[in-house]
């Protein structure tokens, strides 16, 4: 049980364009899902933290504007990162929440910005 | 202010050689202190969770452990396998959490 899926694994992208990656929990109702951030051999930076059907908390530092969180269903959160750049590029995860005080994270997706 | 501190930063070990990985913690009302192992490139696994001091939890050739103040990960007889991060986590009253910064293991054969 609480399995939470992140689609796409990788992705490369150029400089400018868009990026959408979505987290969905597999076997389980999410109310919240949170979205890090990870460098190379540093720990969790959270970044948002995404409620069904309202607008996403966003950590100090973190561009709103630049990475749009959508949770639209109990089951699946978005983060798009917008006109990426070169220094957006990082492995970002995901985690979701049967219960208030659980956490369950997904396997990462790595962005390349060229 | 809720906090959790992981030690040592890197452990590096025998097979075979058994350790424990240490997590001190400050909360303001603990909900729940989990252990994740991280493998490179992926998403962090859950592994335990504790709610309460002197509960204790295994799986394989891991034990964790609570008090009042910390959470030890004791790793029997380690393998190569269980090379990995290992972080711990709390879960305060407010549904806050706060996450320790790992403590990396590799188990030399």
């Amino acid at each position: 049980g609480a399995v939470v899926s992140q689609h796409p694994s990788r992705v490369i992208c150029k400089s400018g364009t868009s990026v959408k990656i979505e987290c969905r929990s597999l076997d389980f109702q999410a109310t919240t899902m949170f979205w890090y951030r990870q460098f190379p051999k540093k720990s969790l930076m959270l970044m948002a933290t995404s409620n069904e059907g309202s607008k996403a908390t966003y950590e100090q530092g973190v561009e709103k504007d630049k990475f749009l969180i959508n949770h639209a269903s109990l089951t699946l959160s978005t983060l798009t990162v917008t006109s990426a750049h070169p220094e957006d590029s990082s492995f970002y995860i995901c985690s979701a929440t049967p219960s208030p005080y659980e956490q369950y994270f997904g396997p990462g997706t790595r962005l390349t910005v060229t | 202010e809720d906090q959790v501190t992981q030690s040592p930063e890197a452990l590096r070990l025998q097979e075979g050689e058994s350790s424990s990985l240490n997590c001190s913690y400050t909360v303001s009302g603990l909900r729940g202190l989990f252990w994740y192992r991280q493998d490179p490139g992926k998403g962090p696994e859950f592994l335990f969770t504790l709610y309460s001091a002197g509960e204790e939890k295994e799986k394989e050739r891991l034990k964790a452990t609570l008090t009042k103040k910390e959470s030890f990960l004791h790793i029997t007889a380690p393998k190569p396998e269980d090379s990995a991060t290992y972080l711990c986590a709390v879960s305060n009253t407010g549904n806050q959490f706060y996450f320790g910064t790992g403590t990396s293991l590799t188990v030399i054969p």
